[in-house]
């Protein structure tokens, strides 16, 4: 089955110890993506991926880092996590190819940040 | 600034069509409009995009004024199951890749 899978789905934790979010995709997508959700603010773009150790900063990257190394993985790595990144976290992948770059988006991680 | 502007919310009677409004006054030529919804909490899921022809799929119509400044996505005949949180995008290409910024969504309330 085609998924994006994401893990941990819940979590909470303390300011300041480090977290990494794992996400995987099983359709050999080159583009993936983080988002997060926010009451009222709808979901904006952490980084993105085009392919292999190819990342960029999105909207909203500040306290956020980002690996691609390999194809299916693309983590999110909180160094130093805050109480303002509480938020639902999505991960997102898609083709590349032709003008289907549809993105199937992952099931969700709720992080808290106490 | 918000690149997309959706209404909070719109409610639809069962078996009728919904026309939910997006926009996007600041879109360039290459960007392109995407819809997708999210039910409750879940991921977004896809349902329709275009450049500046009307499309249709099997879930929706899309249609998009001739000076591409907003967007309508048509649910021809809502069902109950539609009722959701729905997206109006712009994705603008970079040569890095494709960034995403969603507006802040109508929520569809369908009623029987």
């Amino acid at each position: 089955e085609a998924q994006v899978t994401q893990n941990p789905r819940y979590l909470i934790t303390v300011t300041g110890k480090k977290l990494t979010v794992t996400c995987s995709q099983n359709m050999n997508h080159e583009y993936m993506s983080w988002y997060r959700q926010d009451p009222g603010l709808g979901l904006r773009q952490i980084y993105y991926s085009m392919n292999v150790e190819v990342t960029d900063k999105g909207d909203v990257p500040e306290g956020y880092k980002v690996s691609r190394k390999e194809k299916r993985n693309f983590p999110l790595i909180l160094e130093s996590p805050s109480p303002n990144q509480t938020s639902l976290y999505f991960c997102a992948s898609s083709t590349l190819q032709g003008a289907e770059d549809t993105q199937y988006f992952g099931p969700g991680t709720r992080l808290t940040v106490l | 600034d918000a690149k997309t502007t959706q209404p909070p919310s719109m409610d639809c009677a069962e078996g009728r069509a919904a026309n939910l409004p997006c926009n996007h006054s600041t879109i360039s030529g290459n960007e392109y409009v995407y819809w997708y919804r999210q039910i409750h909490s879940q991921g977004p899921q896809y349902i329709i995009h275009g450049l500046k022809n009307n499309e249709t799929n099997e879930m929706a119509s899309l249609i998009i004024t001739e000076d591409r400044k907003s967007s309508t996505l048509i649910l021809p005949h809502a069902t109950l199951r539609d009722t959701a949180v729905y997206y109006c995008i712009v994705r603008v290409a970079f040569w890095t890749g494709n960034q995403f910024y969603f507006g802040t969504g109508t929520s569809l309330t369908v009623i029987p």
